[in-house]
């Protein structure tokens, strides 16, 4: 099956500066890529998602690029603020199957 | 509207006890996950259905857990004979589709099994 790696485990950043989680998958077969973010105690929530054939993807100040020959995606935040700070997941998933395999999480932490 | 939503949100067994968990999912939407996360980790996939078919059971750890959707709609993954390990929280999502879409969590069921 896929295996999803993420890095890095935690990262502090101060309040404005850009925060850069990568993830890595094994199974060229995935062509979905969410990122969901997680608050203490909260479910996770979708903010943003790329298909495979699209290399960027951006929503306000939340970016996403999938590099699909070297099997890499990354979640970019820029102009971080502290209602940032949670623990972010990224996942790949085949169209047919549909299960989600989830990356082990990114602890951020935005410093006022 | 309504998201997904579980029940019970919080649940204390004594080790050996059956246990039932509940997952209301998105009117409409046909698919149905459910997934185990242990302090810390990622959610790891269980089950999968498809309306009232279950498709996948691949992640179910043991016999001991089981999951049903009998009217493709309401979904709830039963364990029976808990055991410690068994703690984590379960999380259930649904998505419109077949495929290669959005995934739409509840707020999950912290089970403690002590």
């Amino acid at each position: 099956g896929e295996n999803v790696e993420q890095h890095p485990s935690t990262l502090s950043v101060q309040e404005g500066d850009s925060a850069v989680i990568k993830c890595t998958y094994s199974d060229s077969a995935s062509n979905y890529f969410p990122w969901y973010k997680q608050e203490l105690g909260k479910r996770p929530q979708l903010i943003i998602d790329i298909r495979s054939n699209v290399g960027e993807k951006k929503d306000q100040r939340i970016a996403v690029t999938l590099n699909k020959t070297a099997k890499h995606f990354s979640l970019h935040i820029t102009e971080t603020q502290p209602e940032d700070s949670a623990v972010y997941f990224c996942a790949a998933s085949f169209f047919i199957g549909n299960q989600f395999y989830f990356g082990t999480g990114t602890s951020l932490t935005v410093i006022p | 509207g309504a998201g997904v939503s579980q029940s019970p949100r919080y649940k204390v067994a004594k080790r050996g006890q059956d246990v039932a968990l509940r997952c209301d999912p998105i009117s409409g939407h046909v698919s149905l996950f459910w997934y185990q996360q242990a302090l810390g980790q990622g959610p790891e996939f269980l089950t999968y259905f498809q309306n009232e078919a279950q498709l996948d059971k691949s992640g179910l750890p043991s016999d001991r857990f089981f999951a049903e959707r009998p009217e493709g709609s309401v979904s709830t993954l039963k364990i029976q004979r808990t055991q410690q390990e068994d703690s984590a929280v379960y999380l259930c999502a649904s998505s419109l589709g077949y495929g290669g879409d959005e995934q739409f969590f509840g707020p999950g069921t912290r089970l403690t099994v002590l």
